[in-house]
């Protein structure tokens, strides 16, 4: 079965530094892998996704993401905080043994940027 | 608004009850997902259509738990006889039929069981 880890529950960055909220899964075979933001009371919104092809993917609000096969990561990175960063972050991934079907997502992880 | 809806955005219910969630999801897409989510937790899977066919299942979904896609647009899930465990927001998504295309979330409907 697929699993996302994201071994973080919080991450805190001043404004105007750079920002690492990180990301491991367990598939089999090739994943896809997203990142979803989500703000209080909100649903999911979708931000970046690795399919296939250069491991650095980039998204939206600045956002991008590296994808590492060899250490089954998916770090999602921006070079420079901003205050409104500040929310809830999840990885999930879709795998071939479900038909690339299900997304199945991390825990999240909260990013906090203070002034 | 062309995004997923779901109604209604908040309901508190008794021990008890039914109730029963209704998702539109993007008028193109023929995936429908859908997931719930508890506080300090990410999404977890419930079910899933392809069109009107529901193709996946989750275990978290017990026979109290039932969801239709009538005519592969508009969902329903219902919860018969609801417990307090759950109470939890519930999300819809739909995508399009390709893999590697990303899911749209609707802005969730929170239930309360009291």
């Amino acid at each position: 079965a697929q699993s996302v880890a994201q071994p973080e529950d919080q991450v805190n960055v001043a404004e105007g530094n750079p920002l690492t909220v990180k990301c491991t899964y367990s598939v089999s075979g090739n994943p896809y892998l997203f990142w979803y933001v989500q703000y209080p009371n909100r649903g999911l919104q979708f931000l970046l996704k690795y399919i296939t092809g250069d491991n650095l993917v980039k998204g939206s609000y600045g956002f991008e993401a590296e994808f590492n096969k060899s250490q089954t990561s998916f770090h999602l990175k921006k070079p420079s905080a901003l205050v409104s960063d500040s929310a809830l972050y999840f990885c999930a991934v879709r795998a071939p043994n479900s038909g690339y079907s299900t997304l199945t997502f991390g825990k999240g992880t909260m990013l906090l940027v203070s002034p | 608004d062309t995004g997923v809806s779901q109604n209604p955005r908040h309901k508190i219910t008794k021990r008890g009850q039914n109730v029963t969630f209704r998702c539109d999801p993007i008028s193109e897409h023929n995936r429908l997902y859908w997931y719930r989510q508890t506080l300090g937790q990410g999404p977890e899977f419930l079910t899933y259509f392809q069109n009107e066919a529901q193709l996946e299942k989750s275990r978290l979904l017990s026979d109290r738990f039932s969801a239709e896609r009538p005519k592969g647009s508009f969902s329903t899930l219902e919860i018969q006889r609801t417990e307090q465990g759950d109470s939890a927001m519930y999300l819809c998504a739909s995508s399009s039929r390709a893999a590697n295309t990303e899911a749209f979330f609707g802005q969730g409907t929170r239930l309360t069981v009291v």
